[in-house]
């Protein structure tokens, strides 16, 4: 049963840590996600990557989150300096336009604390 | 102007019976893509059914259906002898466009509706 998976699943930090959230998509997906849900925002599409590319991290803040994709199989999203309004539940999502649908298939998330 | 509007941030079901969840949509984009993602009180997303723009017939995914109506840009998701574990969060979601370029595989969201299923 192929799944995203990320990790850490959970993590508190203090104001001004740098945090490092991790993406494995499913085999043979090339697009990746990552979003921000909170319950004032929703659900927000924050990057995401074709074929390992960036093709758009405009809901980014750029002088402090970063999105990567070093390789086929891991994508990181980084936070630094991290801030208390960062907490929220960050997902990755991967998706192909194999299956003519493009639906995307979303991790189980990392639910972030700053303090 | 929201391009996905679910009316409903609550609603209750009996055990047993169906449920229909509103959605509606905005885009002058004639190729679109609608998604049900359901959303459990342990966090993750799962995806429940698509219709295209293009689908002549309304999408149906075991006791899930999609209630797609073009000219009124409705698409709602009806769950049929609804179960307690049918008890979550879901979201109405759209991808606009074919795919022709960069961001043709992005989502757009509702904010979600909170279903309570009850014994």
């Amino acid at each position: 049963d192929a799944r995203v998976t990320q990790t850490p699943r959970h993590k508190v930090t203090e104001m001004g840590q740098e945090v490092t959230m991790r993406c494995q998509p499913i085999l043979g997906h090339n697009t990746v996600f990552w979003y921000r849900q909170t319950m004032m925002q929703g659900l927000e599409l924050l990057a995401y990557f074709r074929n390992r590319a960036p093709l758009d991290d405009s809901g980014m803040p750029k002088d402090r989150f970063s999105a990567e994709m070093p390789d086929a199989t891991l994508a990181t999203l980084k936070i630094q300096p991290s801030e208390p309004r960062d907490s929220a539940v960050y997902f990755c999502a991967s998706g192909t336009q194999l299956t003519g649908t493009y639906e995307q298939y979303f991790g189980p998330g990392t639910r972030l604390t700053v303090t | 102007a929201q391009k996905i509007t679910q009316t409903q941030p609550g609603m209750f079901v009996q055990e047993k019976e169906a449920v229909t969840l509103d959605c509606t949509y905005d885009t002058s984009d004639p190729s679109y893509g609608l998604f049900w993602y359901k959303q459990p009180s342990s966090g993750e997303m799962i995806f429940l059914i698509y219709q295209g723009s293009y689908d002549q017939q309304n999408a149906t995914e075991g006791r899930y259906s999609l209630n797609f109506q073009k000219a009124r840009k409705s698409a709602n998701l009806v769950i049929s002898a609804s179960q307690l574990g049918d008890s979550a969060m879901y979201f109405c979601a759209m991808r606009e466009g074919r795919d022709s370029g960069a961001g043709s595989y992005q989502l757009t969201f509702g904010k979600g509706t909170k279903l309570s299923v009850i014994p």
